[in-house]
Formats: C-alpha cells, sequence, structure tokens
C-alpha cells in the first residue's frame, strides 16, 4: 500500500541554519509528492510539489527533489527564518487522487 | 486565502449531541475531502466527495456521515459525540482530472466536546 514516513520531531533549529527534513515514501505506482505547511491556528497550505522523478520542486527557499531510487522527497531550506516556524507535512497522491500524508514535522527556529 | 471556507471556526458541544461542519470548495473544484487532525493521531483522512458523489472511504466512524450538495458545498455530520471526537476538522478540495492537483485546504473547525 501507500504511506509516508516523515522524521520525527521537534526540531529546533537557530536562525540562519540549515534545514533538512527527511521524507520518504512507499507507493504502488508513480505519485506525485507534496509538501505542506501548517502555521499555527491554520490549515494546510501547499509549499512545494513534484510529479515526477527528478523534479524539483521549489517555493521560498524551500527545496526537495523527488527520487526515485530512494523513494524520497526530503525538504531542505539553506538559511531559516522565525518566520518558518511550522509544522511541515509531506504527502503523496497516486491516481484516483488519493492523498496520503506523513505524521508532521515540528519545526521551531530561534533567534 | 486558500479559498476554501469552514464553518464555524469554533464548536463546542457535549457528548451525545450532533453537530454539522460545512466547507465550501474553492470555485472551480468538484473535489471536496474531510480530515480529521488530533494530537495523538495526525492527519486522518476521513472521506472523499467528487460532483456530489462519494469517492473514497478513509476511517470515518459510522456515527459520522457527510454529503456534497448540487452547489458543491459540503456537510460533515457528527453525531452521539464522544469526548474523543474533540479534534480539529478539516475540509480540502481540489480539481479532479489529475493526482497532479494538490489539495487546498481551509482552516479548520475545532470541534471541542465536553
Amino acid at each position: 500500500g501507500n504511506s509516508v514516513t516523515q522524521m520525527e520531531g521537534p526540531v529546533t533549529l537557530s536562525e540562519e541554519a540549515f534545514l533538512t527534513i527527511n521524507c520518504t515514501y512507499t507507493a504502488t505506482g508513480y505519485p506525485s509528492l507534496f509538501w505542506y505547511v501548517q502555521y499555527p491556528g491554520e490549515g494546510l497550505q501547499l509549499l512545494l510539489k513534484a510529479t515526477k522523478a527528478d523534479d524539483k520542486g521549489s517555493n521560498k527557499g524551500f527545496e526537495a527533489t523527488y527520487r526515485k531510487e530512494t523513494t524520497s522527497f526530503h525538504l531542505e531550506k539553506g538559511s531559516v527564518q522565525v518566520s518558518d516556524s511550522a509544522v511541515y507535512f509531506c504527502a503523496l497522491s497516486e491516481a484516483g487522487n488519493q492523498f496520503y500524508f506523513g505524521t508532521g514535522t515540528s519545526l521551531t527556529v530561534i533567534p | 486565502d486558500s479559498g476554501v471556507t469552514q464553518t464555524p471556526k469554533h464548536l463546542i458541544t457535549a457528548t451525545g449531541q450532533r453537530v454539522t461542519l460545512r466547507c465550501s470548495p474553492r470555485s472551480g473544484d468538484l473535489s471536496v475531502y474531510w480530515y480529521q487532525q488530533s494530537l495523538d493521531q495526525g492527519l486522518q483522512f476521513l472521506i472523499q466527495y467528487y460532483n456530489g458523489e462519494e469517492r473514497a472511504k478513509g476511517n470515518i466512524l459510522e456515527r459520522f456521515s457527510a454529503q456534497q450538495f448540487p452547489d458543491l458545498h459540503s456537510e460533515l455530520n457528527l453525531s452521539s459525540l464522544e469526548l474523543g471526537d474533540s479534534a480539529l476538522y478539516f475540509c480540502a478540495s481540489s480539481v479532479r482530472g489529475s493526482y497532479n492537483s494538490p489539495l487546498h485546504f481551509g482552516n479548520g473547525t475545532r470541534l471541542t466536546v465536553t
């Protein structure tokens, strides 16, 4: 079956540090992959997506590359800001538009 | 602003009661999804509708039901409420036709059962 596994949190970083949040997936076919971000008191917002192997999604300084050989979609940012503090969810979608979410990784950035 | 509207934002009710949560999808989106988010269980998929028809069911309890109306808005009905039903309930919508289409989430309804 399909599933997404994210690194456990919480993650605490100092401002301007490098961020990596690991995400691996299991899928029966060729999924699309997504990262969502949830700020306190809000719903999930699409951060970036990639629809096929070797695609790189990017937005607001965040990047993730769809790696079919390692079934991974790790989220990275070169220099985090306090405003990046949020919960990050990795997700996949396959034919039929079924979405599978990871458990979320909480990030806190301290000044 | 995602364009997905959920009402009410907060709901406090007692055990055994019934409530209705409402969702208006983004303009043009035909598919609506409901999710439950709790601290211990993460984001749980409940049910999906497409253009008025049920398309997929997840971990939805028999006490819960949903429907999507001709104008595409959706309602999630929760009955015989228990303390454990306290959670954030999210609605999301998407344009069906491609699994590349992302979900767009509303800001959720926070349900507290006392």
